[in-house]
């Protein structure tokens, strides 16, 4: 069974605007970790933003926030005033334990 | 600081030959890793370490082996390859699990390797 879904596998966003980039993840663990990982073309995994399960408050990286909603199991991933060097495919992982699950990717283009 | 390192980048295998993927990391992390990516199918965990001594298997362990000697190093080892096992392969690292602390449980990604068996 899939425990990270990415629902969108193509995303795009004109230049300066804000995109919302959807992750849903199944589990029945209250303590966990969410992570946002980009990878532009040169293949390099960049971590973007990252969210712990036991904190409230949403994680904010510059450009870049995330809409947790912990009852519903959703982490979704806004960036602000798209930039051209966002365009990339962007995964959405979950931590149990001493294992990791990716989803499948999104990838976004950035138009001009 | 190089943090994590791959070698090879690239790679051509015939059925049935044997390699070693190199993987090192000089930030003194407990925790190691093996992935492989596939089109369409995001990074699927193969096997992982949470220190020297200690491996255990991930999502889709068969057909490699793993080994941790060192904090240092965790190579992985395709005895026989197949062309089943043509993908990106990524290494990565982080600190132990169990803390919270901000950075402990990043993940942090080697350059990958790619890997085409004929």
């Amino acid at each position: 069974a899939q425990t990270v879904t990415q629902s969108q596998p193509e995303m795009s966003v004109q230049e300066a605007e804000t995109v919302t980039l959807s992750c849903t993840y199944d589990t029945s663990e209250s303590d966990y970790y969410l992570f946002w990982y980009k990878q532009p073309p040169s293949r390099q995994m960049i971590l973007v933003i990252r969210q712990e399960a036991y904190k409230q408050q949403n994680a904010t990286e510059n450009r870049f926030s995330v809409n947790f909603q912990k009852a519903a199991k959703s982490f979704s991933l806004k960036i602000s005033d798209s930039q051209l060097g966002d365009a990339a495919m962007y995964f959405c992982a979950y931590r149990r334990g001493n294992q990791f699950y990716f989803g499948t990717g999104t990838s976004l283009t950035v138009i001009p | 600081n190089a943090g994590v390192t791959q070698t090879p980048k690239f790679q051509v295998l015939k059925t049935g030959q044997s390699m070693t993927l190199q993987c090192a990391q000089d930030m003194n992390h407990e925790y190691m890793s093996w992935y492989r990516q596939d089109p369409g199918m995001g990074l699927r965990l193969i096997h992982y370490s949470v220190g020297a001594g200690i491996t255990d298997q991930g999502e889709v362990p068969n057909g490699y082996n793993v080994s941790r000697s060192t904090t240092e190093d965790f190579p992985l080892r395709l005895l026989s390859a197949a062309p089943s096992q043509t993908s990106v392969y990524f290494c990565a690292s982080s600190y132990g699990v169990g803390y919270r602390k901000s950075s402990t449980d990043t993940q942090y990604f080697g350059p990958g390797t790619r890997l085409t068996v004929l």
